[in-house]
């Protein structure tokens, strides 16, 4: 098992621009999250989807969107790229370990936009 | 929704027990407790979870007092791979009230 995976690992763009964050995970789990992390903070929630064909708001969805394409895939679109969207994104999915619900991250992506 | 506060840093020394608390004054009924552990570059990792009184598993211990106000993550025998930082989180996985805190920045020291 791959896990949860998020490409790509880096990504500069320019204020305005678009781009799509991928995230997918093999592990058959209903539930993915998209969260942000920026400098000496924790990790803040973007958009979540309990299933497929679902997705809900955060803390901050302001400024995303999201598609839960199929079960293993979630991906987070930036429309129009703020400087302030800078961060390192986390995907996670949830599933159970040990017989508790628990989520698992994937490696990151870490934007910066100019 | 329930907001967790924790000490921003530690520091301990290879071999000593870390103990970590996290208060959450107005937890719910339903809530679970759960600390992650994160290293830099990286997504953080499950460490434990509980509901009350204590759990143990093969890397830590979570004690919860009888009004689940608080809770403290225990690490014994540290080492200088447990540098980290710790995550309290306080929710459940059924809505989107789960918020990580700030956590705490544990250092250890040969």
């Amino acid at each position: 098992n791959a896990g949860v995976t998020q490409t790509p690992k880096f990504q500069v763009l320019k204020t305005g621009q678009s781009m799509t964050l991928q995230c997918a995970q093999d592990m058959n789990h209903n539930s993915m999250y998209w969260y942000r992390q920026d400098p000496g903070m924790g990790l803040r929630l973007i958009y979540y989807s309990a299933s497929e064909g679902t997705t809900d708001k955060g803390e901050v969805p302001n400024g995303y969107n999201v598609s839960r394409l199929n079960k293993r895939e979630f991906s987070l679109r930036l429309e129009s790229a703020a400087p302030s969207q800078t961060s390192v994104y986390f995907c996670a999915s949830l599933g159970l370990a040990g017989g508790l619900d628990t989520q698992y991250f994937g490696p990151g992506t870490r934007l910066t936009v100019l | 929704l329930a907001k967790t506060t924790q000490p921003i840093s530690m520091d301990s020394y290879e071999g000593q027990e870390v103990n970590i608390t996290c208060s959450h004054n107005n937890i719910a009924t339903n809530d679970y407790i759960t600390w992650y552990q994160q290293f830099p570059s990286q997504g953080p990792r499950f460490i434990i979870q509980g509901y009350k009184t204590k759990v143990t598993n093969e890397v830590a211990s979570l004690f919860i007092p009888a009004d689940r106000k608080s809770s403290t993550l225990s690490l014994p025998r540290v080492s200088l791979s447990d540098t980290a930082v710790y995550y309290c989180l306080v929710g459940g996985y059924n809505n989107n009230d789960m918020r990580f805190g700030a956590g705490t920045r544990l250092t250890v020291k040969p």
